[in-house]
């Protein structure tokens, strides 16, 4: 129910990111982003669509309604080579996750 | 914090029950949930339960062969895995919802997790 895309993405530092995710059916602004890093769990960066979690950089921004959002890193660096997965919430599936944004080292 | 316990390798068909440790937070004011992650692939939303235990969802993946229940006494959270297949083979990760009260559905505490391994 979430598609999100691209699956892979090769960036250098200090280039802007965006990542997409686009919902079957709206969600109004039921919409999460996470970022894993390799034998970790996941952290919380974004909620509500756009709403920053306490303690992330506010070079990660959020936007977005109904079926298509956005994540944005407005200036890539090194901390940032990791995984992106969104995460949604409707009544029928509950809750459901992209199939994940890997952000490489270009 | 959240501190998962109880994975290890089990055969197809056996059974397990994770246990999730929590504290620093009033436990019994929180949704929490199961999320897996299979060696290598993404997120898999696993199940929910409500702050006080009376309210539990569950993927459809696993509807009828896991529960989730809670001790509010204990701060613990748990996962019954029954009828356990191949494909549950996966890092189970703990996670509590941000908001109390009423959930949100937004996971902004997560546990190391524990693995799961189901081979013969």
């Amino acid at each position: 129910q979430m598609t999100q895309s691209p699956s892979t993405l090769s960036a250098s530092i200090g280039d802007r990111v965006t990542i997409t995710c686009r919902a079957s059916q709206s969600i109004s602004n039921w919409l999460a982003w996470y970022q894993q890093k390799p034998g970790k769990a996941p952290q919380l960066l974004i909620y509500k669509a756009s709403s920053l979690e306490g303690g992330v950089p506010s070079r990660f921004s959020g936007s977005g309604f109904g079926t298509e959002f956005t994540l944005t890193i407005s200036s890539l660096q090194p901390d940032d080579f990791a995984t992106y997965y969104c995460q949604q919430y409707d009544i029928h599936w509950f809750i459901t996750f992209g199939g994940g944004t890997k952000v490489e080292i270009k | 914090h959240v501190l998962e316990s109880g994975g290890g390798l089990v055969q197809p068909g056996g059974s397990l029950r994770l246990s999730c440790a929590a504290s620093g937070f009033t436990f019994s004011s929180y949704a929490m949930n199961w999320v897996r992650q299979a060696p290598g692939k993404g997120l898999e939303w696993v199940s929910s339960v409500g702050g006080s235990g009376d309210i539990t969802y569950y993927a459809d993946s696993v509807k009828g062969r896991f529960t989730i229940s809670r001790d509010n006494s204990k701060s613990t959270l748990y996962l019954q895995m029954h009828s356990l297949r191949a494909e549950d083979t996966a890092i189970y990760f703990c996670a509590k919802d941000r908001c109390p009260t009423a959930s949100c559905y937004n996971l902004d505490s997560w546990g190391q997790g524990t693995l799961v391994t189901v081979s013969s």
